[in-house]
């Protein structure tokens, strides 16, 4: 099965970079890495995907490892908006029961 | 546009009822897939509709059954309600075939049941 491991939680100032680890050393050629995150009372929320290269959009950078068994998600500065569960997964082509959500990061935010 | 809508919002059962719940899905996408999440075990995947079709299924009992429409709108339902069955149930759409990996979903809020 697609299972990522990421830590339980981390910690972060506002206004600093964070960078969220995530491994994934069971993936293969063709699965997506996705994350998603989850604010309280909300359903998940895409934040960023890629396949091999490292990926950037508005709201954060996506940097894959050149053997993709790991990835980090980064935000560049972290506001107290984005305290939330970080989901790390990858989506193997239209396998949805092969997807796992693991526990994710809960990422806190300090003023 | 109109994001992944979910109805009802929040609902009280008891056990032994039925439930159904409703995701209209965001214009367009004809994917629509359904989780359970809860704080013991996560986010689950319960199933997967593509084009009116069950694509995909997760490890739940035949209890937990779904339907789409022909405009992509799904439906789920849980007959027999236990109390283990409280949960957020979550839907999410995503575009072209849905679930190829460049293809990103959207979720809903959730529909929040709770069972007595």
């Amino acid at each position: 099965d697609a299972k990522t491991t990421q830590p339980n939680s981390m910690e972060s100032n506002e206004e600093e970079p964070v960078h969220l680890p995530c491994n994934h050393s069971t993936i293969s050629g063709t699965d997506y890495i996705h994350w998603y995150r989850q604010l309280p009372s909300q359903g998940p929320e895409y934040v960023i995907h890629g396949l091999t290269s490292n990926v950037n959009n508005r709201m954060a950078s996506l940097a894959i490892a050149e053997d993709r068994k790991s990835s980090t998600l980064i935000l560049h500065r972290a506001t107290l908006r984005d305290a939330a569960v970080y989901y790390c997964i990858f989506w193997r082509a239209a396998s949805y029961d092969k997807v796992i959500f693991g526990p994710g990061t809960s990422l806190s935010v300090i003023p | 546009k109109a994001g992944v809508t979910q109805t009802p919002r929040y609902l009280i059962k008891t056990r032994g009822q039925q439930v159904t719940l409703s995701c209209s899905p965001i214009s367009g996408h004809r994917s629509v897939s359904w989780y359970q999440q809860t704080p013991g075990q996560g986010l689950q995947f319960l199933f997967e509709y593509f084009s009116e079709t069950q694509r995909n299924k997760g490890n739940f009992p035949g209890r937990f059954s779904g339907r789409q429409f022909s405009n992509s709108r799904s439906e789920m339902n849980v007959s027999t309600l236990e109390l283990g069955d409280s949960a957020l149930y979550l839907c999410a759409s995503s575009g072209g075939q849905g679930g190829s990996g460049a293809n990103v979903l959207t979720f809903g809020a959730g529909s929040r049941l709770t069972v007595l």
